[in-house]
């Protein structure tokens, strides 16, 4: 079965520090890969995405992402992490078709003065 | 341009009564998808429509249900709801169902006493 893990509920990192978030996903076709942000209250925004091509993605706000297929990972990270990154970050998996997104269960970030 | 709107933003409902969630896709837009998201969890894949056609549907009861209108606004329905029923309920859109990532409206947040 289809599913994207997050191991990492919440993760505290320092303003100014660099930013990694895991995702790990099990999908048996090619997968099409997002991250999207949500602040309290809010939707959700798409930061990325990967379909084919290079590995390493970017978005906006300065983050990027690598696509791992031998560990079927596909990590965000941030060189340098604002106070206002702060919020619940999910990794997806789109399924071959378009009808259907699985989404993780999301990893908090705080950071932190 | 407007972006994915929905309404109401919140609601409280009694068990056993019926709710009716709207949604209007971004202009141009055809593909509108409905997720329920649950506190602490991520969003849960319940239906697509695409050309007022169902697309896909989640493993939801069939106490759920959608339809899309010829403009391409939707509607969720849930009838007899349940405790568990609350949840944030995401509406978003996308051109088509090729073009994956959405574009999600902000929510409208339900709370079932």
């Amino acid at each position: 079965a289809q599913s994207v893990t997050q191991p990492d509920i919440h993760i505290t990192v320092s303003e100014g520090a660099s930013l990694e978030l895991r995702c790990n996903y099990s999908y048996g076709a090619t997968p099409y890969l997002f991250w999207y942000v949500q602040s309290p209250g809010q939707g959700l925004q798409l930061l990325l995405k990967y379909f084919s091509g290079d590995t390493l993605v970017q978005g906006i706000k300065g983050f990027e992402a690598e696509f791992k297929r031998s560990q079927s990972s596909f990590n965000l990270r941030k060189p340098s992490v604002h106070w206002s990154d702060a919020a619940e970050y999910f990794c997806a998996v789109g399924l071959t078709g378009g009808f259907k997104t699985i989404f993780g269960a999301g990893t908090r970030l705080f950071v932190k003065a | 341009d407007a972006g994915v709107t929905q309404s109401p933003t919140h609601l409280i409902k009694t068990r056993g009564q019926q709710v009716t969630l709207r949604c209007s896709p971004i202009s141009g837009h055809k593909s509108v998808s409905w997720y329920q998201q649950v506190l602490g969890q991520g969003p849960q894949f319940i239906f697509q429509y695409y050309e007022k056609e169902e697309r896909g549907r989640g493993n939801f009861p069939d106490r759920f249900s959608a339809r899309q209108f010829p403009n391409y606004s939707s509607e969720l329905n849930v009838n007899a709801l349940l405790l568990g029923d609350s949840a944030l309920y995401l509406c978003a859109s996308r051109s088509d169902p090729t073009n994956y990532g959405y574009t999600f409206g902000s929510g409208t947040r339900l709370t079932v006493v």
